[in-house]
């Protein structure tokens, strides 16, 4: 098992620019979720999904959107990156029901630069 | 709404050393509590869990005991190693959500010289 899986490992955009962070995870997990990290801050949600064509918001959506079309993959896009964007994101899985419910399984995260 | 707070950091310890990282949390109805740990360079992995009160979460010499009376979920070890030094994050999930809601803290950031 790869676990999660995220793509690029480090990534530098300039205002405006769009991209999409990649994240695949290969465990059957029901549910995946986006966060930022930034100092000081601990880490805020995106957006979260529960299921193939499930999406909602979190905490910090504006700027980004997301889409699961499969169970796997969830990719996460900025539409019109901004500096407010730098930070480091992290991809997770997490599955309901038994002993290891609830626990969250992250990817080694993409450090993103806007300038 | 459900919230985490720890204490601030850097935590400056010499090895073996007695840590403690204390945690504090708002929430509604019984969620389960965690403690991440993030070392340089990597995402963050589970070190421990509890799911209801009085449980205690154990893994690698740390500690941490589900006190619903106080709200809190404190780390502890007893001699802490080199290998240690990371940033802490006590986190808690909204009972029956599966994970997707779980709710940070700041992190707490902790150096063990040799």
């Amino acid at each position: 098992n790869a676990g999660v899986t995220q793509t690029p490992k480090f990534q530098v955009l300039k205002t405006g620019q769009s991209m999409t962070l990649q994240c695949a995870q290969d465990m059957n997990h029901e549910y995946m979720s986006w966060y930022r990290q930034d100092p000081g801050m601990g880490l805020r949600l995106i957006h979260y999904s529960v299921g193939a064509g499930i999406t909602d918001q979190g905490e910090v959506p504006n700027g980004y959107n997301v889409s699961r079309s499969t169970t796997e993959d969830f990719p996460l896009r900025l539409l019109s990156a901004a500096p407010s964007q730098t930070s480091v994101y992290f991809c997770a899985s997490s599955y309901f029901g038994g002993g290891g419910a609830d626990t969250q399984y992250f990817g080694p995260g993409t450090r993103l630069t806007v300038l | 709404g459900d919230s985490v707070t720890q204490m601030e950091g850097p935590v400056t310890l010499s090895e073996e050393a007695f840590l403690t990282i204390n945690c504090t949390y708002t929430a509604t109805g019984y969620p389960s509590l965690f403690w991440y740990v993030q070392y340089p360079g990597e995402g963050l992995q589970l070190l421990l869990k509890a799911t209801k009160a009085d449980d205690k979460g154990s893994n690698k010499g740390f500690e941490a005991t589900y006190r619903k009376e106080t709200t809190s979920f404190h780390l502890e070890k007893g001699s802490v190693q080199v290998s240690d030094s990371a940033v802490y994050f006590c986190a808690l999930s909204p009972s029956n959500t599966g994970g997707f809601k779980t709710i940070f803290g700041a992190g707490t950031r902790l150096f063990v010289k040799a």
